[in-house]
């Protein structure tokens, strides 16, 4: 079995200020996920990653950047919080991208004020 | 609009009751995917098809694809079963999952 750690679990930021969120697996999986969960949404894709330092867009990538910088780790930052802005971010993991069941992290909870 | 959709929205049972969630999706998919979350918790995978049924435990998932419709069957519900049920499309490869909103069940003693 594995495991995906992100780290922080709680972050409180402030208008304007840039965020990093960072995502870790011992599962060897080659691909990478980033969703953010809104209150009554659906999870939205991000960013995703085939491979160390590849990086595909999502259907959210705006206002975001990601990095890959090794197999095991994907970080996402938030380039500019926004004010009330509250979200979960999850972190999946996949051996592969085709049918490939996703691992998901216990998510970060996001707060900005 | 929406691409997937989930109902009900919310479900409450008592225990050893049947539980039966839907899922329509707006357009073409190769797969439905139905993840589990507790409150607070992250996402677990229950069951993948791209048709027909397929069976673990206590849980059915059937879809039909070109009616665009899947659902998934809980029998017995028990009280860890409480917690939000999403579904899944996947539109050709795992990193085009559009996922529902979701459905809540509370199942009570």
């Amino acid at each position: 079995g594995g495991i995906i750690t992100q780290t922080p679990k709680f972050l409180i930021g402030q208008e304007g200020q840039k965020l990093t969120l960072k995502c870790q697996q011992n599962f060897n999986h080659d691909t990478m996920y980033w969703y953010r969960q809104d209150s009554g949404k659906g999870l939205r894709l991000i960013y995703y990653s085939i491979t160390e330092n590849d990086l595909q867009k999502g259907d959210l990538s705006e206002g975001y950047d990601a990095s890959r910088e090794k197999k095991s780790s994907f970080s996402l930052t938030v380039t500019s919080a926004q004010k009330n802005e509250m979200a979960v971010f999850l972190c999946a993991s996949s051996p592969g991208l085709n049918q490939d069941t996703q691992y998901f992290g216990p998510g970060t909870r996001l707060l900005v004020l | 609009g929406q691409q997937v959709q989930q109902s009900p929205a919310s479900l409450v049972l008592q225990e050893g009751e049947n539980a039966e969630l839907q899922c329509n999706f707006s357009s073409t998919a190769t797969r439905l995917q139905w993840f589990y979350q507790r409150p607070g918790g992250s996402l677990v995978s229950l069951l993948s098809n791209p048709s027909g049924t397929k069976h673990t435990g206590r849980l059915t998932s059937t879809t039909v694809t070109k009616e665009r419709r899947g659902s998934l069957h809980i029998s017995s519900s028990q009280i860890t079963d409480s917690g939000t049920y999403l579904c899944a499309m996947e539109r050709g490869s795992n990193a085009k999952l559009t996922f529902g909103k979701g459905t809540k069940l509370s199942v009570k003693s």
